[in-house]
């Protein structure tokens, strides 16, 4: 099993950045995914849930409106797209399986002027 | 939404000893199908977070038999029966009965 997420990095408040997560493994069509994510020296805070055919996708009071969780089934891959991002976004955004059994190493986004 | 409280948060252990954390939920956790979805993770510095329990009891593939999970209702529980080295981490319930999924705040095991 793998799970590779990639396109974090520094961005100034108000900017966007999309988050890609790469799966492997494991049949990944059937999978409800999350992302959670992890502020610098912080515990872990749920972002948002997607179902295995998209149908129902859940956010975070802190993060709704501003960002899109999508997936591609086909391409074994999921995205979150960020925008309208503050200070208080940086984070390491992992994409985890539905009750964390898989995790992937994290990508780190840091917003910052 | 269901608040998960963890203690200690924090926990000097020596080698070799057992080891207790606490996970209180503001609400019940039995969901409508019968199941309680609480999980313990373990996440080592610099490292992603591992699941170590899910569904409050069962230990996932590859976590030593020394871990345990036990609880019903609010109230859970990870027992580590001897701690050893490589269990020093922060460790994290989780509840996943209720949307939003949320997270215990972590405790802190280290080695006396």
């Amino acid at each position: 099993v793998q799970l590779v997420e990639s396109g974090g990095g520094l961005v100034k408040p108000g900017g966007s950045l999309r988050l890609s997560c790469a799966a492997s493994g494991f049949p990944f069509s059937t999978y409800t995914m999350n992302w959670v994510r992890q502020a610098p020296g912080k515990g872990l805070e749920w972002v948002s849930s997607i179902s295995s055919n998209s149908v129902a996708i859940y956010y975070a009071d802190s993060v709704k409106g501003r960002f899109t969780f999508s997936r591609d089934n086909a391409q074994n891959t999921l995205y979150l797209q960020m925008n309208s991002l503050r200070a208080e976004d940086t984070a390491v955004y992992y994409c985890t399986s539905a009750y964390g059994g898989y995790w992937g190493q994290g990508t780190l986004v840091t917003v910052s002027s | 939404d269901a608040v998960m409280t963890q203690s200690p948060l924090s926990l000097p252990v020596t080698l070799g000893q057992p080891a207790s954390i606490s996970c209180r939920s503001s609400q019940s956790l039995v969901r409508s199908d019968g199941n309680t979805y609480v999980s313990w993770f373990q996440q080592r510095p610099g490292q992603s977070p591992r699941r170590l329990i899910y569904k409050v009891s069962n230990r996932d593939s590859g976590v030593p038999d020394r871990f345990s999970g036990s609880g019903s209702g609010t109230d859970f529980t990870l027992k580590i029966s001897r701690v050893e080295a490589e269990d020093v981490g922060v460790y994290y319930c989780m509840q996943g009965s209720q949307r939003p999924l949320t997270f215990g705040g972590g405790t802190k095991v280290e080695i006396k």
